[in-house]
């Protein structure tokens, strides 16, 4: 059973740019959540995706949007990118909306 | 609004001390609980999740308990190993959040030689 994976590793974009990021699920999980991690800590939620959807959102501006595909994996686009989007952020699948997630190594943004 | 705290910030324990790591949670109305270790850098692993029925749950040397109605949960890794060594994280499910979790800042644990 493959876990989550999460493509790139590291990236460094400057300031007004736009980035996506992307997220494979465990096999067989259907809703993906994403969080962004400021150094020192804990993760906050951005949004979920369940079978496609966006089932839930959390207070970041809309700026930061995201995409489920039809095989589960998703990605995270964040536009007009400004220097506290520095972080790790991180995605999550799960088998439902309140079962257990697990989550991938992260991605890790720099903001110059 | 709900709120997640875990103190201490950090902990440093000689190797061979039981740990003892604390969360607490303001609002009790939870679907559930999950431990997280996390190392520098890198993703979060699940530890253990505690069903906001259940007082408790064991993996190895690991059990936590969960105390609802006073807003706290407590992780507790027997034997300590520098291998333990990590940022620990609790989080809640709170019922009608779309299962999002809230997270604690962490607690940062060192477990010397």
């Amino acid at each position: 059973e493959t876990g989550v994976t999460q493509s790139p590793t590291h990236l460094i974009k400057t300031r007004g740019q736009q980035v996506t990021l992307r997220c494979s699920s465990q096999s067989g999980h259907n809703t993906v959540s994403w969080y962004q991690q400021a150094l020192g800590q804990g993760p906050q939620f951005i949004f979920q995706y369940y079978r496609e959807e966006e089932n839930g959102r959390g207070n970041f501006p809309p700026r930061f949007s995201g995409l489920q595909f039809p095989n589960y994996s998703s990605e995270l686009n964040v536009n007009a990118l400004e220097l506290d989007d520095s972080a790790l952020y991180l995605c999550a699948s799960s088998l439902g909306i309140y079962n257990e997630q697990f989550f991938g190594p992260g991605t890790r943004l720099t903001v110059l | 609004k709900q709120e997640v705290t875990q103190i201490p910030a950090a902990l440093s324990v000689p190797e061979g001390e039981n740990l003892v790591l604390n969360c607490s949670f303001t609002d009790s109305a939870i679907y559930n609980l999950q431990w997280f270790r996390q190392d520098p850098g890198k993703g979060l692993t699940s530890l253990l999740l505690i069903q906001s029925s259940q007082r408790e749950q064991t993996s190895g040397r690991l059990n936590a308990s969960l105390d609802k109605s006073s807003g706290r949960s407590t992780l507790y890794i027997a034997a300590s190993q520098p291998g333990d060594s990590a940022t620990y994280l609790c989080a809640v499910t709170e019922r009608n959040s779309w299962g999002k979790l809230q997270f604690g800042a962490g607690t940062q644990v060192v477990v010397t030689p």
